[in-house]
């Protein structure tokens, strides 16, 4: 079952421009991860934020947890058109199953 | 990062018969692997947790004698979609974590296109 929400469901921006994606979850996780897809593609890891974390950078990426709100936030800044993608966040619940609980995703266009 | 491969990147197939997809970690050794679908436009799906020598833990609603999974190497799990029929028509994807890294990273495959005509 899908556990995450990710709003917005679909985002258009302008190069150069930031981009923010919300994800919310319903249960206790392990840690959260964000992964990039490419239309027809398979998913690329971008960046995992544990659940002891609050903010985490990568290069253009910026990611924050607020575990009592149950909720993350992936910032990309600066956006290029090669940006364009759908973005997905990933909770693996507490546990130590490993599995991992998709959100419905943002499909993210940045225009040139 | 690590590398996960899957085989073959498509297929199609006629109704009733049935398809094997291979999913390889090619540097590094999984007991655990797992299967997720995704239909068009939607999320990725967990199907089952692939465990090596040991058999695979089905999600609910997932019928397990139509999605024989195989574990039988510590760098490979199959997926045979047995019978299959066009609603099974989906992108699978296969996925593992490294357990050389201290990170919990789940590494993808590139997916499997699955049309059933």
């Amino acid at each position: 079952s899908q556990q995450g929400e990710e709003d917005p469901q679909a985002l258009s921006i302008q190069e150069g421009e930031n981009a923010t994606m919300n994800c919310s979850y319903k249960t206790s996780i392990n840690n959260l991860q964000w992964y990039r897809q490419n239309s027809g593609r398979g998913l690329v890891h971008l960046i995992l934020i544990r659940s002891n974390e609050r903010e985490k950078h990568s290069g253009r990426l910026r990611v924050t947890l607020d575990t009592s709100k149950k909720s993350s936030s992936l910032l990309i800044t600066a956006s290029r058109a090669a940006d364009t993608a759908s973005y997905f966040c990933a909770t693996e619940t507490q546990g130590g199953s490993e599995k991992l609980v998709f959100g419905k995703g943002t499909k993210l266009t940045v225009n040139p | 990062g690590a590398v996960v491969s899957q085989h073959p990147s498509w297929v199609i197939c006629k109704s009733g018969t049935s398809v094997k997809i291979e999913c390889r970690s090619l540097d590094f050794q999984a007991t655990t692997m797992f299967w997720y679908r995704q239909f068009p436009k939607q999320s990725l799906m967990l199907m089952a947790t692939s465990n090596e020598g040991s058999k695979a833990t089905y999600e609910q609603g997932v019928e397990k004698d139509k999605f024989l999974i195989n574990h039988a190497s510590l760098t490979l799990s199959t997926l045979t979609v047995t019978s299959a029929h066009p609603e099974d028509s989906s992108f699978y994807i296969c996925s593992a974590r490294d357990p050389r890294q201290s990170t919990d990273t789940q590494y993808f495959g590139p997916g499997t296109r699955l049309t059933v005509l």
